[in-house]
């Protein structure tokens, strides 16, 4: 499976724009990055995915580097509500590449 | 609409034990993924079925876990023999087609099992 690089852990003041960044030096062509969280005592929540185009949906932004070798999950406006771990996964489209592989994460705070 | 609902929300056993999870997940989807996930860690992936053929079962601890979707809607995960290394919080996950790109993943609360 292709893997991702995320920090540990980062921090945000609240109603402040977040950048989390992800490396995935081996993508291949056919991979799809996607974004999930995970609220504490809560399962994964999908927040986001993209191919080569940069996406906007209500939740956040994935900004997406042209070689496609890393990304960038965007919060506009961070709210206590969205502490939580954030997971940057690369999916592929066919067979048991379409599974899912979770890394550590990244461990967002937002503080007052 | 419903989302992905696991039975027990919680499991107590003693060691050796056999126990059954089950994952009822969204109306119509039709992939199903079974997670473990242990606490501080991200989830680790078990197995997965398109309809009732279980396509990939890499994840599998070994062969005391096995699971099974007969009719493609319903799972069970079993766990033969319990250990205490298998306490962990089992997820259930489901998407609306089988070549899910496009398809998010929707989990359920999980099920915490502790084997004592």
């Amino acid at each position: 499976d292709a893997k991702t690089t995320q920090p540990n852990s980062m921090e945000s003041n609240e109603e402040e724009p977040v950048h989390l960044p992800c490396n995935h030096s081996t993508i291949s062509g056919t991979d799809y990055i996607h974004w999930y969280r995970q609220l504490p005592s809560q399962g994964p929540e999908y927040v986001i995915h993209g191919l080569t185009s940069n996406v906007n949906n209500r939740m956040a932004s994935l900004a997406i580097a042209e070689d496609r070798k890393s990304s960038t999950l965007i919060l506009h406006r961070a709210t206590l509500r969205d502490a939580a771990v954030y997971y940057c996964i690369l999916r592929g489209n066919t067979g048991t590449a379409s599974k899912l592989t979770f890394g550590t994460g990244t461990r967002l705070q937002v503080t007052l | 609409g419903a989302g992905v609902s696991q039975s027990p929300r919680y499991k107590v056993t003693k060691r050796g034990q056999d126990v059954a999870l089950r994952c009822d997940p969204i109306s119509g989807h039709v992939s199903l993924y079974w997670y473990r996930q242990a606490l501080g860690q991200g989830p680790e992936f078990l197995t997965y079925f398109n309809y009732e053929a279980q396509q990939d079962k890499s994840g599998l601890p070994n062969d005391r876990f096995s699971a099974e979707r007969p009719e493609g809607s319903i799972s069970t995960l079993t766990i033969q023999r319990t250990e205490q290394r298998d306490s962990a919080m089992y997820r259930c996950a489901s998407s609306l087609r089988p070549r899910g790109t496009n398809s998010p993943l929707h989990f359920g609360n999980g099920t915490r099992l502790t084997v004592t």
